[in-house]
């Protein structure tokens, strides 16, 4: 399968702990992105990276959220002292950058914090 | 007010019909737009993009109006496989990034449901 990948696919976590999750993109696509989804609503940006360098991050990345992709390959992102509100499924997409502007969704994260 | 806006539905119809979604949009600077589906609890798959002379993909027909800053798709000859909810999404690409991509700004979906 050469699509995006992310794991794991559900996570449930207490409120207070930690999660990380992990996102692998598509071989060649140099831009990576993370989306947050809730019930209802369209997924809402969260951050992006082009290879390694994050570029651009959303207000609603409070500082418990952050994100990494130290090799320009895949990401991980990281949500610190997790809160009730924080569940929802987490979905990364990448795209091939240049003059694509088309970007491919893994099929997500779904965290339940109880 | 929100910077995509779709019509949530669900829009029901027997298959066979002719539906139509629009969506409009809020920020002028948008760049790219496109229609995703959604299926329930998957993850968006881009269906088609939107270019400013309209484009067809088979029983898809996608069109955008600039100066009205709205997005409109057609679904013809309906299936049940067409069920599903479909996003309208805009790409704004921010000005201080040259050419770089940006995020997607998605609507909230259109729910459709086709019946036999």
């Amino acid at each position: 399968d050469t699509g995006v990948s992310q794991d794991p696919r559900h996570k449930i976590t207490k409120r207070g702990q930690n999660v990380t999750f992990r996102c692998d993109p598509i071989s060649e696509h140099n831009r990576l992105y993370w989306y947050r989804q809730t019930l209802g609503q369209g997924p809402e940006f969260l951050t992006y990276f082009q290879n390694e360098a994050q570029l651009e991050k959303s207000r609603l990345l409070s500082d418990r959220f952050s994100a990494e992709r130290p090799k320009g390959s895949f990401s991980t992102l990281e949500i610190q002292r997790t809160e009730q509100g924080d569940s929802a499924m987490y979905l990364c997409a990448s795209s091939l950058g240049l003059a694509s502007y088309e970007q491919y969704f893994g099929p997500g994260t779904r965290l339940t914090v109880t | 007010r929100k910077e995509v806006e779709q019509d949530p539905g669900p829009f029901n119809v027997p298959e066979g019909a002719t539906v139509a979604f629009n969506c409009t949009y809020s920020n002028s600077a948008s760049q790219s737009f496109f229609w995703y589906r959604q299926d329930c609890r998957k993850e968006p798959k881009l269906l088609m993009s939107v270019y400013s002379s309209g484009n067809e993909d088979g029983r898809f027909t996608a069109q955008l109006n600039r100066a009205s800053q709205y997005i409109s798709l057609l679904i013809r000859d309906s299936k049940l496989s067409d069920s599903a909810t479909y996003l309208c999404v805009v790409n704004i690409r921010p000005m201080n990034y040259g050419g770089s991509q940006g995020n997607l700004i998605f609507g909230k979906g259109t729910k459709l449901s086709v019946k036999p």
